[in-house]
């Protein structure tokens, strides 16, 4: 089975600091894609960044980055000079490969509330 | 280039009755999934579909629910005699054509409540 952990219900940070979110995965397929997904009170689900699992580079996109460890099956989200529009709840998600790609449905984690301070 | 579009943002049926969601993919997009977020939980996959056809159901639950992709107009997920259980956000995404594409764009959502 393939599955996708978070193991922070709720983080908080200071405004202008970095905070990190964690994440954990399992998946025995080789070649496979990890999301970091934004959910703000308005519950659109926004992509912030992606990392295709044959890349050993970690992905970067402006104050986010990811800190991805295949051996390990670590996907950690970096979020540098936090601001306020930040606050939000964020999902890790894992692009499932089955059946030799026969679906491509994505599987999350539970999620994780950042709360930015002022 | 519009997002996903769903409709209604809202709906409120009673117990019994039957839900219609309505999921329209972004242009060019003929990959179209279908996730159920409980209250204070994460999205749960339901079905994946393209067009006229239903890729991977594994997720439906086996009995009310149902989804169909037709080859004019939107992706419909569809509920029969809702119970008070099937309140929560059924959210929509779309994925592009393209050999190799794998993002998933999200539409807004439809809040189903159950009353």
């Amino acid at each position: 089975a393939q599955t996708v952990t978070q193991s922070q219900p709720e983080m908080s940070v200071q405004e202008a600091e970095t905070v990190t979110l964690s994440c954990t995965y399992d998946t025995s397929e080789s070649d496979y894609y990890l999301f970091w997904y934004k959910q703000p009170p308005s519950r659109q689900m926004i992509l912030v960044i992606r990392q295709e699992a044959y890349k050993q580079q970690n992905a970067t996109e402006n104050r986010f980055s990811v800190n991805f460890q295949k051996a390990a099956k670590s996907f950690s989200l970096k979020i540098s000079d936090s601001q306020l529009g930040d606050a939000a709840m964020y999902f890790c998600a894992l692009r499932a490969t089955l059946w030799g790609g026969a679906t491509n449905k994505l599987i999350f984690g539970t999620g994780t509330l950042l709360a930015v301070q002022p | 280039n519009a997002g996903v579009m769903q409709n209604p943002r809202h709906l409120v049926r009673r117990r019994g009755q039957e839900a219609r969601l309505r999921c329209s993919p972004m242009k060019g997009h003929s990959h179209v999934y279908w996730y159920r977020q409980l209250p204070e939980e994460g999205l749960k996959f339901m079905v994946y579909l393209q067009k006229e056809n239903i890729i991977d159901e594994s997720g439906m639950p086996k009995e009310r629910f149902s989804a169909e992709f037709p080859k004019e107009g939107p992706s419909i997920l569809r509920i029969q005699q809702v119970v008070r259980g099937d309140s929560a956000a059924y959210f929509c995404a779309s994925s592009p054509d393209q050999q190799g594409a794998y993002e998933q764009y999200f539409g807004p959502g439809t809040r189903l409540t159950v009353t």
